[in-house]
Formats: C-alpha cells, sequence, structure tokens
C-alpha cells in the first residue's frame, strides 16, 4: 500500500530536548516536505527537498534542520525544541516536484502532534 | 507577497444545503491551485486540482471548483453537502515553476444532521 508514514504520532517533551520526527514514504517519490499546522493559519511549509541531499527552506524553517541521505526518508529535526514549536506537523511526498501536470499530488502522512513544555 | 485567504473561518450548514467556500490568491504569473480535506483526526486529502484548460474542475466526492482569473478566486461548491462532509478544508496555491505551496489558514465546515 503506497503511503507515507511518520513517527511518532504523538510527542510531549521539555524545552531544549532534542528530538527528530521520522517521515518514510515508499512510492519512491523524489519531493518530500514537511508542514506545521497551527489553528487559524493553515498549513506552512517548513522544508522541502526535490532529491536526496537537496533540500531548501520553506516559510518557517527557523527552529528545524531537515536531511535527505536516503531518497524514501526525510526526517525534521528540532535541535532545541521551545513551545513555539507545539503544532500538528504533516510530512508529504510526490513523484515530481509539484507543477509538474498530472504528478504533481502530493500525499500526507497521518500528522505528529508535538507539544513542548 | 504570495498569499493564499480563506475569509470563511467556520461554516454551518444543514444537510442538502448548497457549498460555496470562497478561497483568493495573489501570485504573479502563472498559478496551480488545489483544494485539500481534512476529516477529523485524519490527514489531508486532495479534493481538487487546477492547471490548466477548463476553470471549471471537478473533483471527488462531487465537489468542484471554479477558476475566475479575473477575480483571482478558485471558490469550491457542492451543490448538495451530506454530514460525512463535516471536515476542515484548505485553498492552496502554487507558481507553476516552484515546489513550495502556500496554504489557505482554512474553513472548518460542519454539517447538522
Amino acid at each position: 500500500e503506497a503511503q507515507v508514514t511518520q513517527n511518532p504520532r504523538y510527542l510531549i517533551t521539555v524545552t531544549g530536548k532534542k528530538l527528530t520526527v521520522t517521515c518514510s514514504q515508499n512510492m519512491n517519490h523524489e519531493y518530500m516536505s514537511w508542514y506545521r499546522q497551527d489553528p487559524g493559519l493553515g498549513l506552512r511549509q517548513i522544508y522541502y527537498s526535490m532529491n536526496v541531499e537537496v533540500t531548501d527552506k520553506g516559510d518557517v524553517p527557523e527552529g528545524y534542520k531537515v536531511s535527505r541521505k536516503e531518497k524514501r526518508n526525510f526526517p525534521l529535526i528540532l535541535e532545541s525544541p521551545s513551545p513555539n514549536q507545539t503544532s500538528l506537523y504533516f510530512c508529504a511526498s510526490s513523484l515530481y516536484p509539484s507543477g509538474t501536470p498530472g504528478q504533481e499530488t502530493q500525499y500526507f502522512g497521518p500528522g505528529t502532534r508535538l507539544l513542548v513544555l | 507577497a504570495q498569499s493564499v485567504s480563506q475569509h470563511n473561518h467556520h461554516v454551518i450548514l444543514s444537510e442538502a444545503a448548497s457549498l460555496e467556500l470562497g478561497c483568493n490568491y495573489s501570485y504573479g504569473g502563472t498559478v496551480n491551485l488545489f483544494w485539500y480535506v481534512q476529516y477529523p483526526g485524519q490527514h489531508l486529502q486532495l479534493l481538487l486540482k487546477y492547471f490548466s484548460g477548463d476553470p471549471l474542475v471537478k473533483g471527488i466526492k462531487g465537489f468542484e471548483a471554479e477558476f475566475i482569473k479575473s477575480k483571482f478566486s478558485f471558490n469550491l461548491r457542492k451543490p448538495s453537502v451530506q454530514w460525512s462532509d463535516t471536515a476542515e478544508y484548505f485553498c492552496a496555491a502554487q507558481g507553476s515553476s516552484a515546489s513550495k505551496i502556500i496554504f489557505g489558514s482554512g474553513t472548518r465546515l460542519s454539517i447538522r444532521p
């Protein structure tokens, strides 16, 4: 079954304690992306990756890091989490960078709900 | 600056009522447009998309949207809603050569049985 998986699904942590949220897709997609969803703000893109070892900042990259060492995985790293990073995080992937007709549909993961105390 | 606006934050309708959710975008050049739906506790799913061609786009579950270039709008419509349409709906836009997608703030739709 084609899917995007995220782990953990729920996480409570304390300020300053490094954490990683994993994202994996089994569709051999080139493009992967991380979003955060906050009430009244919709989804905002944190980072995206066009392919292995190619990443770029989205709209709200501060406080986050990503890596793309393999095509299927795109972990999101919070080196020193702060309470304002409490949010719902979604990973997404698509076959080609969005904008290529017919190949643009993004598949979203189930979300990771993060609470930073 | 690029932006997507959804002015209705929460819409409450009765079953069988008609639905129209507004979406306006601000983008220079060619734009791709999307509507996503997020059912309670679930991830986002694509409802429909517009890239070019017929400005009236039909999606899944009886939804459609019309791209009106002169109004910079891409409103979502459904002639008769069902209780199962209760969800949050997000409009999104993207420049044709960019990989960054910008989402609107979402519209929560509640359907009274």
